[in-house]
């Protein structure tokens, strides 16, 4: 089965610093990431996912992922944070052989300080 | 742009009732999901539908069952509430191409007194 986990509950980041949230998964094959971001009272949008081929993803809002099979991981960063981009990310594995379901981590609240 | 709507933004329900939220996309997909987020615990599949009339269970269908009987719409059904199914509850729609990007509604807060 797969799953996915996200270390960090919380991060308090000061706006213009970068930021990096973790995300490591198991799962047995190649499988399928993404991150989706959920502002405050809003659904999950996606910034970015990786199916395959060149292992930094580039996403909307300025963010990006890097894919490390070596590590299990597919961490999301930002150079630069906004205060916009206050809100809580998930990140999620999916798989054809596990019938296109995604399976979510728990969630990074990300707090931006002025 | 697709959209993705719920019923309700916020419901509050008596223990036993029966509880229907509903949702509706505009984007012609095949798949549509029901998740309930809970904090720490991201988001949990209940069930799933991939086509009108079809569904699958995901994580977590205990107390819950669906219904699909036209494509843009998919309701959850709570037969008979009870307090630990207080939660939000998400709904998302994606394309029939693989793992292709689910679009979700805002989401409805229930709670269950």
């Amino acid at each position: 089965a797969q799953s996915v986990t996200q270390p960090d509950i919380h991060i308090t980041v000061s706006e213009g610093a970068s930021l990096e949230l973790r995300c490591n998964y198991s799962y047995g094959a190649t499988p399928y990431l993404f991150w989706y971001v959920q502002s405050p009272g809003q659904g999950l949008q996606l910034l970015l996912k990786y199916f395959s081929g060149d292992t930094l993803v580039q996403g909307i809002k300025g963010f990006e992922a890097e894919f490390k099979r070596s590590q299990s991981s597919f961490n999301l960063r930002k150079p630069s944070v906004h205060w916009s981009d206050a809100a809580e990310y998930f990140c999620a594995v999916g798989a054809v052989a596990a019938g296109n379901k995604l399976t979510f981590g728990g969630g990074t609240r990300v707090l931006v300080k002025p | 742009d697709v959209k993705v709507t719920q019923s309700s933004r916020y419901l509050v329900k008596r223990t036993g009732e029966k509880v229907f939220l509903e949702c509706v996309q505009d984007m012609d997909h095949e798949n549509m999901f029901w998740y309930r987020q809970d904090p720490g615990l991201g988001l949990r599949l209940i069930y799933f539908s991939y086509d009108v009339k079809m569904k699958e269970k995901g994580d977590i269908p205990e107390g819950y069952s669906v219904s699909r009987e036209k494509k843009e719409r998919f309701s959850l059904i709570l037969e008979s509430a009870s307090t630990n199914q207080t939660s939000m509850y998400l709904c998302a729609s994606s394309s029939l191409a693989g793992l292709d990007t689910q679009y979700f509604g805002p989401g409805t807060r229930l709670t269950v007194l």
